[in-house]
């Protein structure tokens, strides 16, 4: 079964401080792997997208990298800002037969971080 | 460039009542998903639209339905709500190609009493 676990579910941390988030996945035949950013109550905005040949990627002050034999990926966040509170959610796109673009995303959870002054 | 715009963005319905939402895609994407998001179960896919016909459908019941006219804005339509209903309601839009970036829209929140 596809599936798309995070963690942690929630994250406290102090503003100016690095945190990384994880993302394990069992998705099959992998597309890509997209973070996004969700502020309470307004639409995900995407962050980063990597296909299978990509490791790392970088937006910002954030950086997701992508081990495609383990099914992991990960986002870092550097010096963060009160602004970063948000749930960040995973998103892996499987390759699909139907005809659509979007109808073969498995969403995970997400991770609900807190930044702290 | 403007970005998907979903109306209204806060809606109350009565069980039993049924209720329409509305999404306008980015000028020029022809892809329009819709996603219900609740605390539980995180986002979940509805269905996808482009050429004005349902692509893909996730599993949710016949209540749920959609439509895309053919300036690819679309609808949601909800028959029958149940308190269960009570949700974000996500509308996204992209190119129509494989793995295309998603742009979502800010959601409707609706809370059936």
């Amino acid at each position: 079964k596809n599936q798309v676990e995070q963690s942690p579910q929630s994250l406290i941390i102090l503003e100016g401080k690095n945190c990384t988030l994880q993302c394990n996945y069992t998705v099959s035949p992998f597309s890509n792997l997209r973070w996004y950013k969700q502020d309470t109550g307004r639409g995900p905005v995407s962050l980063t997208i990597m296909t299978f040949s990509e490791n790392t990627k970088s937006n910002g002050r954030y950086t997701a990298t992508l081990d495609a034999d383990t099914k992991q990926s990960s986002l870092h966040i550097t010096a963060s800002q009160l602004s970063d509170s948000a749930s960040y959610i995973c998103v892996v796109s499987a390759v699909g037969t139907g005809g659509g673009s979007q109808g073969n995303l498995i969403f995970g959870k997400g991770t609900k971080l807190s930044v702290k002054p | 460039k403007a970005g998907v715009t979903q109306t209204p963005r806060y809606l109350i319905k009565t069980r039993g009542q049924q209720v329409t939402l509305s999404c306008s895609p980015i000028s020029g994407h022809r892809s329009v998903s819709w996603y219900q998001q609740t605390p539980g179960q995180g986002l979940q896919f509805l269905f996808e639209y482009f050429s004005e016909t349902q692509r893909n459908k996730g599993n949710f019941p016949g209540r749920f339905s959609g439509r895309q006219f053919s300036n690819s804005r679309s609808e949601m339509n909800v028959s029958t709500l149940e308190l269960g209903d009570s949700a974000l309601y996500l509308c996204a839009s992209s190119l129509v190609r494989k793995g295309a970036e998603a742009f979502f829209g800010q959601g409707t929140r609706l809370t059936v009493v």
